[in-house]
């Protein structure tokens, strides 16, 4: 069974400053996506930035990025120029490809932007 | 405005009660889903369906029960043999699976918060 882990519940960065979080991930796939959800204190659930595991480059998606180590299982996302608007619950999620759309996700790393 | 709509966005009810979650999408996915979110353990997915009339057993069905006779709808109704129903719930949809290159991210329905007491 597939499994993610994100070992920091809670972050906190300046802002203005970057600031990366964790993600790790057990699959015995070879085509697969990785997502991070954002989850701010509304509760719902907003897409932040998707990676194939078939693409060696990284995605990137404004402020967002991930580095994306597939031999490692490691998945992290990096902001830049944190701002208050970024304080939120952050999800790591797992999806295998073709045919299963199941999402599995991690626990959270509650990022907190200090002004 | 495309979208995922879940009502009623808090819900009270007594222990030993059924009680029905409604999920309505018109973003024409195929695809719904049914998660439950607990403090501390991120979510979890309970049904899913991928097509109307059809639908599986997720991580956690025990005590929860969906149909699914349109395309646009997908309710959960919680049943009281559900031990600890008390949680946010989730609804998400995506579009149809088996299609190479197609991208199956889900997009999700704002929350119910189901509070049994």
């Amino acid at each position: 069974a597939q499994t993610v882990t994100q070992s920091q519940p809670e972050m906190s960065v300046q802002e203005a400053e970057t600031v990366t979080l964790s993600c790790t991930y057990d699959t015995s796939e070879s085509d697969y996506y990785l997502f991070w959800y954002k989850q701010p204190p509304s509760r719902q659930m907003i897409l932040v930035i998707r990676q194939e595991a078939y693409k060696q480059q990284n995605a990137t998606e404004n402020r967002f990025s991930v580095n994306f180590q597939k031999a490692a299982k490691s998945f992290s996302l990096k902001i830049s120029d944190s701002q208050l608007g970024d304080a939120a619950m952050y999800f790591c999620a797992y999806q295998k490809n073709f045919g299963n759309e199941k999402l599995t996700f991690g626990t959270g790393t509650r990022l907190t932007i200090i002004p | 405005d495309g979208g995922i709509t879940q009502s009623p966005k808090y819900l009270f009810r007594k222990e030993g009660q059924n009680v029905t979650l409604s999920c309505e999408q018109n973003l024409n996915h195929d695809a719904m889903y049914w998660y439950r979110q607990d403090p501390g353990q991120g979510l979890r997915l309970i049904y899913y369906s991928q097509i109307v009339n059809d639908f599986q057993k997720g991580d956690i069905a025990e005590g929860y029960s969906v149909s699914r006779e349109k395309k646009e709808s997908f309710p959960l109704t919680v049943t009281s043999a559900q031990k600890n129903p008390t949680a946010f719930y989730l609804c998400a949809s995506s579009m149809a699976s088996g299609r190479a290159e197609t991208t199956y991210e889900q997009y999700f329905g704002p929350g119910t918060r189901l509070t049994v007491t």
